[in-house]
């Protein structure tokens, strides 16, 4: 299964923009790109996801890189309900096995 | 109503019990899943069931048993687990099982299974 990396940390201030990025080097040309997030003490929940395109969505913007080795997740006004673990997932064109990364720890600090 | 629910809560087991986990969604999804998460790490995928039938186990002891009695329901029985087994346990469902792309799982809050 295709890997992603992330960083394990990151911080942002209050009603800033926050960008976090993933590496997925080894995709291949049919592998979805997923974003989940992990509030504390809670399930994972879907952010957004895309193939080639950038996408918006209510809850963020995702912004994939022309080669499709690594794309970003962009939230646009950090908020402290937005300190959680983001994960990048790859999925494959069909099937339901989602493999999770390490995922990056997001600090907002107000 | 897009609520997975997991019940219990907290299950504290001894290693010689047998217990179940429980996942109900009423979202229509078909597609059900099982994952571990241990502290401080990604959740692990363990068991998909697509349609009500068992089509993917990622190389699950056997001490783990899942149980989709219908399309709403998600069992996972549990005997005679090892301490290293403690963890939380999370249900996911989703809409269509092989939708291009996939769809969006939703999770349900977890199960903190500790074996003593």
């Amino acid at each position: 299964d295709a890997k992603t990396t992330q960083p394990n940390s990151m911080e942002s201030n209050e009603e800033e923009p926050v960008h976090l990025p993933c590496n997925h080097s080894t995709i291949s040309g049919t592998d979805y790109i997923h974003w989940y997030r992990q509030l504390p003490s809670q399930g994972p929940e879907y952010v957004i996801h895309g193939l080639t395109s950038n996408v918006n969505n209510r809850m963020a913007s995702l912004a994939i890189a022309e080669d499709r080795k690594s794309s970003t997740l962009i939230l646009h006004r950090a908020t402290l309900r937005d300190a959680a673990v983001y994960y990048c997932i790859l999925r494959a064109l069909t099937g339901n096995q989602f493999y999770f990364g390490t995922g990056t720890s997001l600090t907002v600090i107000p | 109503d897009t609520e997975v629910t997991q019940t219990p809560k907290h299950l504290v087991m001894g290693m010689t019990n047998k217990k179940s986990l429980k996942c109900e969604q009423h979202m229509g999804h078909r597609a059900m899943y099982w994952y571990k998460q241990k502290a401080k790490k990604p959740p692990e995928l363990m068991f998909v069931y697509s349609y009500e039938k068992l089509s993917i186990n990622e190389s699950v002891p056997s001490r783990f048993s899942p149980e989709c009695p219908n399309s709403s329901l998600l069992n996972l029985h549990l005997h005679a687990l090892q301490p290293e087994d403690s963890a939380l346990y999370l249900c996911a469902s989703s809409q269509v099982a092989h939708r291009v792309g996939g769809d969006e799982q939703y999770f349900g809050p977890g199960t903190r299974l500790t074996v003593t």
